[in-house]
């Protein structure tokens, strides 16, 4: 079963823009991870946060996770044709490595 | 480093047929997971392994779908006989230990399947 949901479901802009993408999710998390996924491609590792933690960067992605309200946030600041993608969230358990993943953001980014 | 090699990458067939996938994950890995994506959809867990002994299959159905990892290392995943919600892509994924909540898994080009 999907554990939450993303929004919003597409999102198209202009190069050099910013882009946020939402999760919301529904039980407790130890962490919760970032994918990109290019069309007809397999998945790609973008960023982990942990449960006790509030925000991340890498280059230029920023993450944010609110706990409280089972939620996370991906900015991808600067944006280029190539981030052109379906964005996933996933939640991670306490106990293993099962990722649940989200629905899906879909970006596009035009030149 | 290579990645994660999965086989065929299309496979068209019609309902009630049987179909095998296959995977080879990153050397050494001791963790793999194979998740099924339908179109539109975030992908699913069917079946996760520690070498070759099975961590969770909860998702899997069992009537149909089987799976197995020999010796630990590549595994493969079949479908008999195969429905028409079965058409979605196939991914597998590896990790290097684990299954450990904050391990890194390493995704393959997945099988798109089509049934007809």
């Amino acid at each position: 079963s999907q554990q939450g949901e993303e929004d919003p479901q597409a999102l198209s802009i202009q190069e050099g823009e910013n882009a946020t993408m939402n999760c919301s999710y529904k039980t407790s998390i130890n962490n919760l991870q970032w994918y990109r996924q290019n069309s007809g491609r397999g998945l790609v590792h973008l960023i982990l946060i942990r449960s006790n933690e509030r925000e991340k960067h890498s280059g230029r992605l920023r993450v944010t996770l609110d706990t409280s309200k089972k939620s996370s946030s991906l900015l991808i600041t600067a944006s280029r044709a190539a981030d052109t993608a379906s964005y996933f969230c996933a939640t991670v358990g306490n106990q293993g490595g099962k990722l649940i993943f989200g629905q899906g953001t879909e970006l596009s980014v035009k030149p | 480093e290579a990645g994660v090699a999965q086989s065929p990458r299309y496979k068209i067939i019609e309902k009630r047929q049987s179909v095998a996938f296959w995977c080879n994950p990153i050397s050494g890995h001791a963790t793999l997971y194979w998740y099924q994506q339908i179109l539109g959809q975030g992908p699913k867990l069917l079946i996760q392994f520690q070498n070759n002994g099975v961590v969770d299959d909860s998702q899997l159905p069992k009537d149909r779908f089987s799976a197995e990892r020999l010796k630990g290392v590549d595994s493969t995943l079949k479908i008999q006989p195969a429905k028409l919600e079965d058409s979605a892509v196939y991914l597998c994924a590896s990790s290097p230990t684990g299954p450990k909540p904050t391990d890194t898994q390493y995704f393959g080009p997945g099988t798109r399947l089509t049934v007809l």
